[in-house]
């Protein structure tokens, strides 16, 4: 099973900041495979990014996805007040489909 | 407009069973795989099951294995989970999931396991 390990757990950021969310797995698990989520409290899972670095339909481009094998990262590049929440990443190159435990990033 | 509305949830025993499904509307929902994805309370996300569009192949994680089944009704557009021999630990928000890169969710439905 392909373990992904989220980095930081919490992140403490004003509006207008920069996020940089960190995202490890233990294994390549071919190619880029790779997506991320945000979740505010109370909802569904929302998908920001798949295959690594590619946008999901209405997602604002102040999101966006890099990395390949085992090293992936999201930025969002000035934080809006909508923007605080839980990020997961998920990969579903290898079953099972895995994702890591979250990052938190809240309002300094 | 996509929906994907669960059902089926609710407090059962250990031991016992729950049939969940999910209602698709709005996109091709025969030519999508489709997933489960729970979450236990104030913890992360978890991948369940998954099945492909035609119903032929499904996968699970090795938590559940065993104990619950997918399938899915394409002339319904409707998706299922069959869960037996249900466990505390089996306690969670369950959302079904469009394929991945597609991105649609439900909003979940709670089972609870628990005497």
């Amino acid at each position: 099973e392909v373990v992904l390990t989220q980095s930081p757990g919490t992140l403490s950021l004003s509006p207008g900041e920069r996020a940089t969310l960190s995202c490890r797995a233990s294994q390549s698990f071919g190619g880029k495979n790779l997506a991320w989520y945000q979740q505010r409290p109370g909802q569904a899972p929302r998908l920001l990014i798949h295959s690594a670095s590619s946008r999901a339909t209405g997602i604002p481009d102040r999101f966006s996805g890099s990395g390949s094998g085992t090293d992936f990262t999201l930025t969002i590049s000035r934080l809006e007040p909508e923007d605080f929440a839980v990020y997961y990443c998920q990969q579903y190159g290898n079953s099972p489909i895995t994702f890591g435990g979250g990052t938190k990033v809240e309002i300094k | 407009e996509v929906q994907l509305v669960e059902s089926g949830g609710g407090l059962v025993q250990p031991g016992g069973s729950l049939r969940l499904s999910c209602a698709a509307s709005g996109f091709t929902f025969s030519s999508h795989g489709m997933h489960w994805v729970r979450q236990a309370p104030g913890k992360g996300l978890v991948w369940v099951s998954g099945i492909l569009s035609d119903g032929r192949v499904t996968g699970y994680a090795d938590s559940v294995k065993g104990r619950f089944t997918i399938s899915r009704d394409n002339a319904k557009n409707t998706l299922f989970l069959q869960m037996n021999s249900l466990r505390a630990e089996d306690t969670a928000v369950y959302y079904c999931a469009s394929q991945i890169a597609v991105g649609y969710w439900g909003q979940g439905t709670l089972v609870t396991v628990s005497s």
